[in-house]
């Protein structure tokens, strides 16, 4: 079946925009994670979603960034009144439930975000 | 907390030679590990895991052995292609994954030359 897909695959934006990032999990994977790529920073994790049940958001870099899970598949990452420094690849990845045996996770291609 | 410390590179390498990259690790409990992969203009993907101490995973000829008393997971090639070239990341969850996600390391950049 399909990866995990990400939309758009590039984004580039002027500083204060708010931005959405998309996140469709592969079927019947219900734990969803996202993460940023930058050159400063390599991979970091952001959250992470099981099921429907509400999000750990403590690593969310600041109060700019909030993400939801609609019907517990696809999910979006908003980032609001962007800044440079947000500037960085989002990975988006999906797992059959976390601690079950079979939880590695797959990742999407990324979304580039380029805030100008 | 966790934390995963590799070689960064670029590790240059000629076609045939035998690879190593090192990986440390520091994490509670019991973590599982893993190596994912980032070919050029290719997204993240999962090249092998351990999920407990001594265990070996292998892939596509790459091997690496979970050692808990020295806490590595360094990744081995008798023989590597020029299409090994690639970022290779290090990585541990605990429990799998969950809240914690995953944490890797700041990845080494391999490149082979035919």
């Amino acid at each position: 079946g399909a990866g995990v897909s990400q939309s758009p695959s590039n984004k580039v934006t002027e500083k204060g925009k708010d931005v959405e990032l998309r996140c469709d999990p592969i079927s019947g994977h219900t734990a969803l994670y996202w993460y940023r790529q930058s050159l400063g920073q390599g991979l970091e994790f952001l959250i992470y979603f099981q099921g429907n049940s509400a999000p750990d958001k403590s690593g969310l870099p600041s109060d700019r960034f909030s993400a939801e899970r609609t019907g517990g598949s696809v999910s979006t990452l908003t980032i609001q009144r962007t800044q440079q420094e947000d500037s960085a690849v989002y990975l988006c990845a999906s797992s059959l439930p976390s601690g079950s045996g079979q939880d590695t996770q797959y990742f999407g291609p990324g979304t580039r975000l380029t805030v100008l | 907390g966790n934390s995963v410390t590799q070689m960064e590179g670029p590790v240059t390498l000629s076609e045939e030679a035998f690879l190593t990259i090192n990986c440390t690790y520091t994490a509670t409990g019991y973590p599982s590990l893993f190596w994912y992969v980032q070919y050029p203009g290719e997204g993240l993907q999962l090249l092998l895991k351990a999920t407990k101490a001594d265990d070996k995973g292998s892939n596509k000829g790459f091997e690496a052995t979970y050692r808990k008393e020295t806490t590595s997971f360094h990744l081995e090639k008798g023989s590597v292609q020029v299409s090994d070239s690639a970022v290779y990341f290090c990585a541990l969850t605990n429990s799998g994954g969950g809240a914690d996600g995953l944490t890797f390391g700041k990845g080494t950049h391999l490149i082979i030359q035919p």
